[in-house]
């Protein structure tokens, strides 16, 4: 079946530091990626998305992109703040016969210091 | 405009209850979805309607659980002889139009503790 993989946290950074959060996934077809967002308190939002290989998603300054040869779709941002400690979920769907629904990673917790 | 609301945010309830979390999506979109997360864990889908009808129900974990959307937008997730394992936040989320390439509006979450 489809599933997403992501690197363990939680992640501690100094603010300004560079980030990469690694997901690798493993689906059939071609599915479109995902790196949603979960800030303290507060639901579940979308960061940014990918569609087929070779796209980059990019938004608030996180980028990620679509690597078909490798099955990954790593979250990267150049200069971290603190604003930026939240949880982060990797996440796929359109793999196969999975239609529609959201396959998670079991996310990543970032925490940015001053 | 308004997002998707669930209510209640919280639940307690007693082994073997019987409990109803509710949706409402967002205005106009036809497609909503139900996802259950554990502590520590990403979300797990449950159910997806496509209009009034569950296009997907792949995911209920057992025949205790039952989900309706009887007008096509506000729906009802319904737990019957709630178990322990059953508490986690449940969640909801709708898109305008079904496919994989639309994003997915979360709600807030039902918080459902079984004692």
């Amino acid at each position: 079946g489809n599933s997403v993989t992501q690197m363990e946290g939680p992640v501690t950074l100094s603010e300004e530091a560079f980030l990469t959060i690694n997901c690798t996934y493993t689906a059939t077809g071609y599915p479109s990626l995902f790196w949603y967002v979960q800030y303290p308190g507060e639901g579940l939002q979308l960061l940014l998305k990918a569609t087929k290989a070779d796209d980059k998603g990019s938004n608030k300054g996180f980028e990620a992109t679509y690597r078909k040869e490798t099955t990954s779709f790593h979250l990267e941002k150049g200069s971290v703040q603190v604003s930026d400690s939240a949880v982060y979920f990797c996440a796929l769907s359109g793999a196969g016969s999975s239609g529609d629904k959201l396959t998670f990673g079991t996310g990543t917790r970032l925490a940015v210091r001053p | 405009g308004a997002g998707v609301s669930q209510t209640p945010s919280n639940k307690v309830t007693e082994k073997g209850k019987y409990v109803e979390l509710r949706c409402d999506p967002i205005s106009g979109h036809t497609a909503l979805y139900w996802y259950r997360q554990s502590l520590g864990q990403g979300p797990e889908f449950l159910i997806y309607f496509q209009g009034t009808g569950a296009a997907d129900d792949s995911g209920l974990p057992n025949d205790r659980f039952f989900a309706v959307r009887p007008e096509g937008s506000v729906s009802t997730l319904k737990i019957q002889r709630t178990e322990r394992g059953d508490s986690a936040v449940y969640l909801c989320a709708s898109s305008l139009t079904p496919g994989p390439s639309y994003e997915q509006y979360f709600g807030p979450g039902t918080r459902l503790t079984v004692t």
